[in-house]
């Protein structure tokens, strides 16, 4: 079965602060991993890819096939970041699951 | 350049009522999907489709069905709706790219169920 857990559900901090969003997967297989933020008002957009191994807006997550993660982390937060972030695992037969959603806010 | 449309975007339904979400994709993509978000929930499957004619169940597909009549074409009906069903639904698309496809979303269906 593919399941992704997204424990924390708020995440709040000072803006310049580091952050990290953690995801956890679970899959028997090789796993394809996204992340994916939804800002105020706005659809649903693609972050970033494991496959890629890219960093967007200074966002970069590592797949960590050990520890069954795929964290996301920045190393200083800004107001704008301030969103929903999907963690998602594509698997078997093209069946795309997300988690829980955590909800990050960046304070002045 | 629409993307995914959703029709209707916002809906209100008395307990025991039909009805259809069109989701449409003018990006010529073979996947598509149907997810519900709720709060502390995140986004759930609940269908989703490979290709034309084909269908296939989510991770909480009961009280919804769906067709794929058409490439471009999703629809996810609700047979006799519940107030459990109260929710905001997400038609997403992707290419057929083996694994690494980008999903690209709709605005979102919010469906109240009285």
């Amino acid at each position: 079965a593919q399941r992704v857990t997204q424990p924390e559900k708020l995440l709040s901090v000072f803006k310049g602060a580091p952050v990290e969003l953690k995801c956890n997967y679970s899959y028997s297989g090789s796993p394809e991993l996204f992340w994916y933020v939804q800002y105020s008002r706005q659809r649903l957009q693609l972050l970033l890819r494991h496959i890629s191994r890219e960093s967007i807006k200074g966002f970069t997550a590592d797949l960590n096939k050990g520890e069954t993660s795929f964290h996301l982390k920045k190393p200083f937060a800004q107001e704008e970041d301030s969103a929903m972030y999907y963690c998602a695992l594509s698997g078997h037969g093209n069946k795309l699951v997300f988690g829980a959603g955590t909800i990050l806010r960046v304070k002045s | 350049n629409a993307g995914v449309t959703q029709t209707p975007k916002f809906r209100v339904l008395k307990t025991g009522q039909s009805m259809t979400l069109l989701c449409a994709q003018d990006m010529n993509h073979e996947y598509m999907y149907w997810y519900r978000q709720d709060p502390g929930m995140g986004l759930r499957l609940i269908h989703y489709s490979v290709g034309e004619g084909t269908t296939a169940k989510g991770e909480v597909p009961d009280g919804y069905n769906v067709s794929r009549l058409k490439k471009q074409n999703f629809l996810l009906g609700l047979e006799s709706a519940a107030p459990s069903q109260t929710s905001v639904y997400f038609c997403a698309s992707r290419v057929l790219a083996g694994h690494t496809g980008e999903l690209f979303f709709g605005e979102g269906s919010r469906l109240t169920v009285l």
